[in-house]
């Protein structure tokens, strides 16, 4: 099937930095993206939904100025974490489709926020 | 609003068939039904999906029911590489995907 891969897969830094997170589609280009945010023994919570070209379109809730989404081709989003902070810790995921009806997700981003 | 209710958790033995249920009772004519499933510290893997018939595939089958409120998961012999969260969803035409809760499939050797 489809691969989409995420970059790096974990990552820990210090509070007030900013860290940069990478998903691409590998053999499929992809016009729309999506990003979740997991936290422990929580479900996949949909952030944003990166569109190529355009900005990103964020859920009720998600500070688009923390969370940073850039989609410049049809194979990258990149979502930049600014000024994390500590309950910025969490598992990261993204998920791209070749098609309306289909949906791969990447391996996911373990951010860890010292 | 993920709209699908599923059983918080589940066990099943090795082995053995595994039926896991789904209820989308608000589901409309044109949503698909997709079955994720998450493995610890991974992404969502696709399962399965389907609109109206039954579908089968080399991990599962899917069962709808005729009127389409809910479908069951059939894992015909579960292994315990199958013990994960498996999520039920609404795909719809805008392809947005929103996570319900899941259920925690454990498998007993």
């Amino acid at each position: 099937g489809a691969v989409v891969s995420q970059h790096p897969s974990r990552v820990i830094c210090k509070s007030g930095t900013s860290v940069k997170i990478e998903c691409r589609s590998l053999d499929f280009q992809a016009t729309t993206m999506f990003w979740y945010r997991q936290f422990p023994k929580q479900s996949l919570m949909l952030m944003a939904t990166s569109n190529e070209g355009s900005k990103a379109t964020y859920e009720q809730g998600v500070e688009k100025d923390k969370f940073l989404i850039n989609h410049a081709s049809l194979t990258l989003s990149t979502l930049t974490v600014t000024s994390a902070h500590p309950e910025d810790s969490s598992f990261y995921i993204c998920s791209a489709g070749p098609g309306q009806r289909e949906q791969y997700f990447g391996p996911g981003t373990r951010l860890t926020v010292t | 609003d993920a709209k699908t209710t599923q059983p918080n958790s589940m066990e099943s033995n090795e082995e053995e068939p595994v039926h896991l249920p789904c209820n989308h009772s608000t589901i409309s004519g044109t949503d698909y039904i997709h079955w994720y499933r998450q493995l610890p510290s991974q992404g969502p893997e696709y399962v399965i999906h389907g609109l109206t018939s039954n579908v089968n595939n080399r991990m599962a089958s899917l069962a709808i029911a005729e009127d389409r409120k809910s479908s069951t998961l059939i894992l015909h012999r579960a292994t315990l590489r199958d013990a994960a969260v498996y999520y039920c969803i609404r795909y719809s035409s805008a392809s947005k995907i929103i996570f319900g809760s899941g259920t925690r499939l454990s498998i007993r050797p």
